[in-house]
């Protein structure tokens, strides 16, 4: 099973400024990685997957780099709606699909 | 517009067996390409995949819960029934189906979830 490590777990940053999260996994996943975005009482959103390309409807401020076994969300300048929980999902070598523990990002 | 949407019990006993219905529609899941997945996630913590099953009835199971899941579909109905069997209290968690994107691993259309507490 590929364990999916997400740093750091909680993430304070001030709107309007840049916000970068991790995620390790712990063998190689190719570019075969998704990230989400979870609201309290919310279902996941997708937000990215393929590592960088972004799902339909999201905004350009939300980007993913990497491949392998390490990768990166950035969002490049947060709005209020951008504070929420986000994860990270491997689907390179599956089952099981699994997920990171999640990276809280609040407001500094 | 494609829509996904959980039932079933909110409570069940320990031992008993938990059976949960994602109804969806925009989609088909006679269409090739197509699969609906269910993922869980316990109170306060990280979400945790269970199965899948694909449009040509392929299945796919999480290998720590596969001797107590079963997925199933009725395309006609365009419904997916998961089965959970001898239901313990660590499975309490919101239950979540989602529709696989296609030529994909990840979700792109997720059910609001439902809250499943397992206790006595």
């Amino acid at each position: 099973e590929i364990v999916m490590t997400q740093s750091p777990a909680t993430l304070s940053v001030s709107p309007g400024e840049r916000a970068t999260l991790s995620c390790r996994a712990s063998q190689s996943v190719s570019s075969n990685l998704a990230w989400y975005q979870q609201k309290p009482g919310q279902a996941p959103r997708l937000l990215i997957y393929g590592a960088s390309t972004r799902a339909t409807g999201i905004p350009a401020r939300f980007s993913g780099s990497g491949s392998g076994t390490e990768f990166t969300l950035t969002i490049s300048s947060l709005q209020s709606e951008d504070f929420a929980v986000y994860y990270c999902q491997q689907y390179n070598n599956w089952p099981p699909l699994t997920f990171g523990q999640g990276t809280r990002l609040e407001i500094k | 517009q494609i829509t996904l949407k959980e039932s079933g019990p909110t409570l069940v006993k320990p031992t008993q067996t938990l059976t949960l219905t994602c109804t969806f529609s925009g989609f088909s899941l006679s269409t090739s390409g197509v699969g609906v997945g269910w993922i869980r996630q316990p109170p306060g913590k990280a979400l945790e995949w269970l199965a899948l099953i694909y449009w040509d009835d392929d299945k796919r199971y999480s290998p720590s819960l596969k001797s107590r899941l079963t997925i199933t579909k009725d395309t006609s109905k365009n419904q997916v029934v998961l089965t959970m069997t001898n239901m313990d209290p660590v499975d309490t968690a919101t239950y979540y189906c989602a529709h696989k994107r296609p030529r994909g691993g990840d979700y792109d259309y997720w059910g609001q979830g439902t809250l499943v507490t397992v206790s006595s």
